[in-house]
Formats: C-alpha cells, sequence, structure tokens
C-alpha cells in the first residue's frame, strides 16, 4: 500500500517568505508526528497529532511555527517569516494511533528546506 | 530534556566485517525503544522495537538486544555489506510520553 508522501521533497526560498509543507499519513493511521533535522542535529521532534487534535505545541521552535490536521488525515506545517535556521529536512511520521506508544512509526521522505 | 545518546558518531567498515553500536538513555521510567535505518535519500525505516528488558531482536543479519536496568541498547550486524550503509537511529520513549526522544544517530559506511 501507499506509505507516507511529503511535498515538496525539496524548497529554496528567501528569508522572510511563507513556506507551507504538506504531509499525506498512511490511510487508518490516526496518529501523525512532525520532526525536523538540522545540520549535525539529530531529529527533533515538533508537534504530534491524535486525529485533528495537537494537544501538545510545546515543540514547535517559535511562534512562526503552526501546524494543523484536517479530516484525520493530510496536515500541513507553516513556517511564517522564515529564517536561515529554519533550513533543515523536515519529516512527517505517522502510526496507527499516539495510544500504541510501541507502535512503530512510518516516516515520509521529508522535505529539505533551504532559506537563503 | 532526556538524554539518548549513540555511539559512535561514525563508523566505517570494510565488507564483510560484523561491527556493533550503542543507545544509551535514561535507566528509569523505560517504555519502549525504537531502532530505524535512514538511508541517505530515503525515509527512516524501522528495524526493531523493544519493551521488554533482555530483549532480543534479529532480522537477517542485524540484531539488537536491550537492558533497562543499565539503559542501553546494542546493535549488532554481521557481515557487513555495502548496502548497509546509513544512518541508525534509536528512539527512546519514557512511560507516561507520547514522545520519543531521538539519538544522534551512528553514520555507519561499508567499503567493498
Amino acid at each position: 500500500g501507499a506509505g507516507v508522501s511529503q511535498s515538496p521533497s525539496n524548497k529554496v526560498t528567501e528569508k522572510g517568505k511563507d513556506v507551507e509543507l504538506r504531509c499525506d499519513p498512511i490511510s487508518g493511521h490516526t496518529a501523525l508526528y512532525w520532526y525536523r533535522q538540522s545540520l549535525g542535529q539529530g531529529l527533533e521532534f515538533l508537534i504530534y497529532f491524535q486525529g485533528n487534535s495537537a494537544p501538545d505545541k510545546s515543540g514547535l521552535p517559535s511562534d512562526r511555527f503552526s501546524a494543523e490536521r484536517t479530516g484525520g488525515s493530510v496536515s500541513t506545517l507553516t513556517i511564517q517569516r522564515t529564517q536561515q535556521e529554519d533550513s533543515a529536512v523536515y519529516l512527517c511520521a505517522s502510526s496507527l494511533s499516539l495510544f500504541r506508544r510501541a507502535e512503530t512509526q512510518y516516516f515520509g521522505p521529508g522535505t529539505r528546506l533551504l532559506v537563503l | 530534556i532526556l538524554n539518548v545518546e549513540q555511539s559512535p558518531q561514525s563508523l566505517h567498515v570494510q565488507e564483510g566485517d560484523s561491527t556493533n553500536f550503542t543507545c544509551s538513555f535514561p535507566s528509569s521510567n523505560f517504555y519502549a525503544l525504537h531502532w530505524y535505518r535512514w538511508e541517505t535519500a530515503k525515509s527512516p525505516e524501522a528495524l526493531f522495537v523493544m519493551t521488554l528488558n533482555g530483549d532480543e531482536k534479529k532480522k537477517g543479519r542485524i540484531s539488537a538486544t536491550l537492558n533497562t536496568k543499565e539503559g542501553y541498547s546494542y546493535l549488532y550486524i554481521k557481515g557487513s555489506q555495502p548496502e548497509d550503509s546509513a544512518t541508525y537511529l534509536c528512539a527512546f520513549i519514557e512511560g507516561g510520553s507520547y514522545i520519543p526522544t531521538f539519538g544522534r544517530g551512528t553514520s555507519l559506511i561499508v567499503h567493498p
């Protein structure tokens, strides 16, 4: 079956512009996660959804970052007024349910964001 | 902030060598540990999920062990092949949390 897909695969933008990253999870997966990996760093957790609800936004690095999920499916991560330090690979993952915490997460291929 | 450490940071081996690397995590309040393989330009791929002290998991030439009392997991690759070249990530899940904490990974390069 189809895996997790993300778009765009690569994005180059100018400092100060807004960007929107999209994630399509595996059908039937109710949990969705966003991570980013900056150069030389580990995977940094950003936010998770169970259904359309995101109960914990504390991982978002600043108020320029927001995320939403509609219909329990597609999610978008929006970065407003991008800064050079936002350059990273943004990964999305999904799993059957947030409450099955030992469940495997299935990752998308990522969006490579470069802010000039 | 949870401390999840992986060592070594990078590793170069010759084809046919066996190798192993370590993931260290807090020894209290353990729930689960995941291992993932992340090949360049691909998605991270799940290898193992480990939940019980003493767990041993195996998938082909790759195996993993878990010691929750001392807070470490080993990943072993027997007879490394060039296609094993990837970054290997571990992710620790604490009891009561929904958020995995990832280590920085071990980058493995297998030379033909």
